[in-house]
């Protein structure tokens, strides 16, 4: 069955660096675009980025371009994002998901000094 | 950007209700919208897909209508379980954007 496990969560202080990780498995990894959207305390869900199945095209959320990047390894069935200049109202759930269908269970990024 | 509007906000409601929760797009999305629900501490999950193609294993009494610029999804006869917050979300153009959901309450 289709599994994402998101992994590099954790605190950080405002102006610095994190990756995440997003481990896929049982699917053709390589056949699917796949995007990463978070949820912050008390607020909705909201889009970060997407790339291509190919790593061909990537998009991202006006409130994360130019600091966010993400990226994948079709040989490890892995997908990442780069998170630089962090800043408190990055803090969230991170998911990342398989087109539009399948989530994961997300990880959490808190951005506190 | 393709702005999605949703409402209600919230909504309480009762074991055995029929519940409309709508979203309006900015522009003409075609039927490129899905509906989600999450139950607090868990991932959200699609319910509909193409704005009315309900997923498999979705129960029947989720339904979902609309194309262009207006949609709904109807839950029919309430369970305890579906007490959520549900959200749409757009995927015709970039960036994505996502109702600011609906919050389901007892």
């Amino acid at each position: 069955q289709v599994q994402l496990v998101e992994s590099g969560g954790g605190v950080v202080q405002p102006g610095r660096s994190l990756r995440l990780s997003c481990a896929a498995s049982g699917f053709t990894f390589s056949r699917y675009g796949m995007h990463w959207v978070r949820r912050a305390p008390g607020k909705g869900l909201e889009w970060v980025a997407v790339i291509w199945y190919d790593g061909t095209e990537e998009y991202y959320a006006d409130s994360v371009e130019g600091r966010f990047i993400i990226s994948r390894d079709n040989s490890k069935n892995m997908v990442y994002l780069q998170m630089d200049s962090l800043r408190a109202e990055d803090t969230a759930v991170y998911y990342c998901l398989r087109g539009f269908d399948y989530w994961g269970q997300g990880t959490l990024v808190t951005v506190s000094s | 950007d393709i702005q999605m509007t949703q409402s209600p906000s919230s909504l309480s409601a009762s074991v055995g209700d029929r519940v409309t929760i709508t979203c309006r797009a900015s522009r003409d999305i075609r039927s490129d919208l899905g509906w989600y629900q999450q139950r607090p501490g868990k991932a959200p999950k699609r319910l509909i897909s193409a704005a009315s193609t309900l997923q498999s294993g979705v129960p029947s009494r989720f339904s979902g209508r609309g194309s262009g610029t207006e949609f709904t999804l109807t839950i029919t006869s309430l369970q305890p379980e579906d007490f959520a917050t549900y959200y749409c979300l757009q995927h015709q153009s970039y960036p994505l954007t996502f109702g600011g959901g609906t919050k389901v309450e007892i």
